[in-house]
């Protein structure tokens, strides 16, 4: 079976907190995965890919094959980053199989 | 240009009548997308076009029915449709199908059946 599970409907930390949205998947062959956000009002925009391995925004993603996770971490969080994160998994088809989202909700 | 762009962005439709939404992209991306998303859920693949042919049909319900004119316009035309399907639309594009390029979105249409 090919499934993304986001544990987290709502994540909610202060401001300066470190912060990480979990993500785990399901898939029978070599996965590649994504960090999708949506801010408000915004379009669903890329945040991360496993295979590039960078950091944009503060946030970085380690792919764990043997947890079979992706999880997203960023050391200090920010009031902008309050939105909705999906992780995604694109199978060998190209289709994109999202989790069912987390909210982050960054207070001051 | 590297966006996808939709129109219109906000669409009511009553249970009779017949629409369609429109997305457009000038980036030469080969593999274009329809995407269903309801409130705070993820996006619901239905579609998928491929150098212009239907390459993917998530079992989608025939009010339902995708064109695509050329290589950057993708429609999606509308006909006789339930309460139920009132969410946002989004259209996305992608270099090629199936390989690692990423998918752009568009900001979406937010329809409303009554």
């Amino acid at each position: 079976a090919q499934r993304v599970t986001q544990p987290e409907k709502l994540l909610s930390v202060f401001k300066g907190a470190p912060v990480e949205l979990k993500c785990n998947y399901s898939y029978s062959g070599s996965p590649e995965l994504f960090w999708y956000v949506q801010y408000s009002r915004q379009r669903l925009q890329l945040l991360l890919r496993h295979i590039s391995r960078e950091s944009i925004k503060g946030f970085t993603a380690d792919l764990n094959k043997g947890e079979t996770s992706f999880h997203l971490k960023k050391p200090f969080a920010q009031e902008e980053d309050s939105a909705m994160y999906y992780c995604a998994l694109r199978n060998q088809g190209g289709k994109l199989i999202f989790g069912q989202g987390t909210e982050l909700s960054v207070k001051p | 240009d590297t966006e996808v762009t939709q129109t219109p962005k906000h669409l009511v439709m009553g249970m009779t009548n017949k629409k369609s939404l429109k997305c457009e992209q000038h980036m030469g991306h080969r593999a274009m997308y329809w995407y269903k998303q309801k409130a705070k859920k993820p996006p619901e693949l239905m579609f998928v076009y491929s150098y212009e042919k239907l390459s993917i049909n998530e079992s989608v319900p025939s009010r339902f029915s995708p064109e695509c004119p050329n290589s950057s316009l993708l429609n999606l035309h509308l006909h006789a449709l339930q309460p139920e399907d009132s969410a946002l639309y989004l259209c996305a594009s992608s270099q090629e199908p199936g390989l690692t390029y990423e998918q752009y979105f568009g900001p979406g249409t937010r329809l409303t059946v009554t």
